[in-house]
């Protein structure tokens, strides 16, 4: 199986903050990565794939970076909607995995 | 707008058979450009893949868990099923069905994603 290991596994920001998550595959995966945001009691959404692409209708401050093992999530002007866990999944090979989460909380 | 939706009972005996249903609204689910799955949460952590179905009937599914899932398609209802068998404690989760389609394609090469999930159902194991 494809590990794939965040970090951090939490962070406090402020609205307006820049904030970066850090995804890493246990071996190459292309780009092959997605990225999902859950919010509490609700089901994950999808934010970007293929590593970099924004899925339809995601605000633009989202943006993602990588390929091969390493990959970035990026919130470019944290909103307080964006207060939630993120999740990297890898889509290379079955079993498709996921990180642990992001958790990203308001400081 | 498409929709998933999960039913089953919330409650099921350790040593029993979990057994839940996906109700696909708003798209048919013999669509060739779709596989429907399964993903669960235990509480306070995080997402496992469970298995994949395609409307034909071919599956794949976690080798951590092939031994006791079963995932099964009815095209007539528009429906999917999951069944976990043996279940103890440890599959307390939320289940989510989700579909699975390709995002993007280029040289023969698909990108997939889960673009569409169910709201989840919360499955107790416990005496």
């Amino acid at each position: 199986d494809i590990q794939m290991t965040q970090s951090p596994s939490s962070l406090s920001a402020s609205v307006g903050d820049r904030v970066t998550i850090t995804c890493r595959a246990s071996q190459s995966i292309s780009s092959y990565l997605n990225w999902y945001q859950q919010k509490p009691g609700k089901a994950p959404k999808l934010l970007i794939y293929t590593a970099s692409s924004l899925q339809s209708g995601v605000p633009s401050r989202f943006s993602g970076s990588g390929s091969g093992t390493d990959f970035t999530l990026t919130i470019r002007s944290l909103q307080p909607e964006d207060f939630a866990t993120y999740y990297c999944q890898q889509s290379y090979s079955t079993p498709w995995t996921f990180g642990q989460g992001t958790k990203v909380e308001i400081k | 707008q498409l929709q998933l939706q999960e039913s089953g009972p919330g409650l099921v005996k350790p040593s029993e058979t979990l057994s839940l249903t996906c109700t696909v609204s708003g798209g048919s689910i013999s669509s060739s450009s779709y596989y429907w799955g399964w993903i669960r949460q235990p509480p306070g952590k995080g997402l496992e893949w469970i298995g994949s179905i395609y409307y034909s009937g071919s599956t794949y599914y976690n080798p951590s868990l092939r031994s006791r899932v079963t995932i099964s398609v009815d095209t007539s209802k528009n429906q999917f099923s999951l069944k976990l068998s043996s279940v103890t404690a440890a599959d307390t989760a939320v289940y989510y069905c989700a579909r699975r389609s390709k995002a993007y394609c280029s040289g023969g090469r698909c990108y997939w994603v889960f673009d569409y999930w169910g709201q989840g159902i919360l499955v107790t194991v416990s005496s």
